[in-house]
């Protein structure tokens, strides 16, 4: 099985800050990486598919890039709604896996 | 719009069964995969299963294989869950979720296997 470990597990930031989160895979995923936001007691959100394409609707202060085996997110000008959980979770083979979280916190 | 909307969960003993449906439409359903992903209380995401958009490819995570079995009727439009021999870790938010590159999730619902 493919591991995905994001770091940091949890992260303060202030708003107006920018922030970054990284996934590893324990081996080669190509682009096959899909980053979710969520909130307490609410779905996830998908934010970003194939490692750094927006999904639709979701505003341009989210970013993604790389491949391979190491990822980032990256969110621009926080918000106090982009304080949440953060996941990313990878399709490149089976079983589909995800990152254990990183939840960003209002610092 | 994409809408996913989960039913069938709720309480149940050790050992026994429970069928989840997903009542999908906004998007062609047969031409979709589709999972399910569950959530244990205050834990991260685990993918449980996935079933290709003409039923004929599916995938277990070993935690649930040989006790659940997935399946969809494209005529409904409609993804299933059947599970069984359930056990207490498998207590759960339980989200159907469309393409295996995950875009769009249901609203989810509770199983809780407990005496």
């Amino acid at each position: 099985d493919i591991q995905m470990t994001q770091s940091p597990s949890s992260l303060s930031a202030s708003v107006g800050d920018r922030v970054t989160i990284t996934c590893r895979a324990s081996r080669g995923i190509g682009n096959y990486l899909v980053w979710f936001q969520q909130k307490p007691g609410k779905a996830p959100k998908s934010l970003i598919y194939a490692a750094s394409s927006l999904q639709s609707g979701v505003p341009s202060k989210f970013s993604g890039s790389g491949s391979g085996t190491d990822f980032t997110l990256t969110i621009n000008s926080l918000q106090p709604e982009d304080f949440a959980t953060y996941y990313c979770q990878q399709y490149n083979s089976y079983p589909i896996t995800f990152g254990q979280g990183t939840r960003l916190e209002i610092k | 719009e994409v809408q996913l909307l989960e039913s069938g969960g709720g309480l149940v003993q050790p050992g026994g069964s429970l069928r989840l449906s997903c009542a999908a439409s906004g998007f062609t359903f047969s031409s979709y995969a589709m999972n399910w992903v569950r959530q244990a209380p205050g834990k991260g995401l685990e993918w449980v299963s996935v079933i290709s958009g003409g039923g004929g490819n599916i995938n277990y995570a070993d935690s649930v294989k040989g006790r659940f079995i997935v399946s969809r009727d494209n005529s409904k439009n409609t993804l299933y869950l059947q599970m069984n021999s359930l056990r207490a870790e498998d207590t759960a938010v339980y989200y159907c979720a469309k393409e295996r590159g995950i875009d769009s999730w249901g609203q989810g619902t509770l199983v809780t296997v407990s005496s």
